[in-house]
C-alpha cells in the first residue's frame, strides 16, 4: 500500500531556506508512469499546486513560484524533497506532498501534510 | 496562472442533490479532459474524488459525479449525506504544463 510521509523543520526563519522531505513507501519512485508533487494550503485558505517532478528528473513548477523552488528525486532513498528559498511569512502553510498517474489528472496519493512556519 | 473559479458555498437538505462549478478558461478546464476534485474535511488531507473530469476512484461513491461543459467544470452529489459536509476543490491542467486549483466551496448539508 503506497504511503507518503512529509518530513520538515515546523519552523523557518524569513530569508531562509525551507527545506522538506517526502519518503514513499509502497512503491518504488523510480518507476515511469507516476509525478511526484508537492502543494500546499496556508492557514484558513486555498490549495495551491507548487510543482512536480517525474523520475527522469524532469520537472514543472507553478510560475509564480518557479524563481524560488526546487523539487529533485534520491531514487537511493526512494524520496523526493521540495526546496523553497528567501521564504517569508505568506509561505506559511500546510505542505502536502502527492503522486499523480502519468497522463491522469488522479493524483491517486496524498500526504498527510506538514505545517512549516515561517517566522523569527 | 489564475485561480479557477468556485462558489465559496452551497448547501442541501439531506436526500437532495447539489451541483458545484468550477469555471476556468479554454486554457485550462476548457482545453483538457485533466480535471479533478478534492474533497477536504477539516484538519485533513484532500482526497480524490473524480478525476479526469468524469472518473472515480475506486472506494468513492456513485453518489458523486462530474462533467464539463466549455470551460467549466462541474460535480454533483446526490443524496446528500451528514458525511459529504466538506471543502470541495477543483483542480485543471493549464497549457503551461502546470497546474491550478480553484479556490474551494463549502458545502453544508442542512
Amino acid at each position: 500500500q503506497l504511503q507518503l510521509q512529509e518530513s520538515g523543520p515546523g519552523l523557518v526563519k524569513p530569508s531562509e531556506t525551507l527545506s522538506l522531505t517526502c519518503a514513499v513507501s509502497g512503491a518504488s519512485i523510480s518507476s515511469s508512469g507516476y509525478y511526484w508533487g508537492w502543494i500546499r494550503q496556508p492557514p484558513g485558505k486555498g490549495l495551491e499546486w507548487i510543482g512536480n517532478i517525474y523520475y527522469s528528473g524532469s520537472t514543472n513548477y507553478n510560475p509564480s513560484l518557479k524563481s524560488r523552488v526546487t523539487i529533485s528525486v534520491d531514487t537511493s532513498k526512494n524520496q523526493f524533497s521540495l526546496k523553497l528559498n528567501s521564504v517569508t511569512a505568506a509561505d506559511t502553510a500546510v505542505y502536502y506532498c502527492t503522486r499523480r498517474v502519468e497522463s491522469t489528472s488522479n493524483r491517486d496519493c496524498w500526504g498527510q501534510g506538514t505545517l512549516i512556519t515561517v517566522s523569527s | 496562472q489564475s485561480a479557477l473559479t468556485q462558489p465559496a458555498s452551497v448547501s442541501g437538505s439531506p436526500g437532495q442533490s447539489i451541483t458545484i462549478s468550477c469555471t476556468g478558461t479554454s486554457s485550462d478546464v476548457g482545453g483538457y479532459k485533466y480535471v479533478s476534485w478534492y474533497q477536504q474535511h477539516p484538519g485533513k488531507a484532500p482526497k480524490l474524488m473524480i478525476y479526469d473530469v468524469s472518473d472515480r476512484p475506486s472506494g468513492v461513491s456513485n453518489r458523486l459525479s462530474g462533467s464539463k461543459s466549455g470551460n467549466t467544470a462541474s460535480l454533483t452529489i446526490s443524496g446528500l449525506q451528514a458525511e459529504d459536509e466538506a471543502e470541495y476543490y477543483c483542480s485543471s491542467y493549464t497549457s503551461s504544463s502546470t497546474w491550478v486549483f480553484g479556490g474551494g466551496t463549502k458545502l453544508t448539508v442542512l
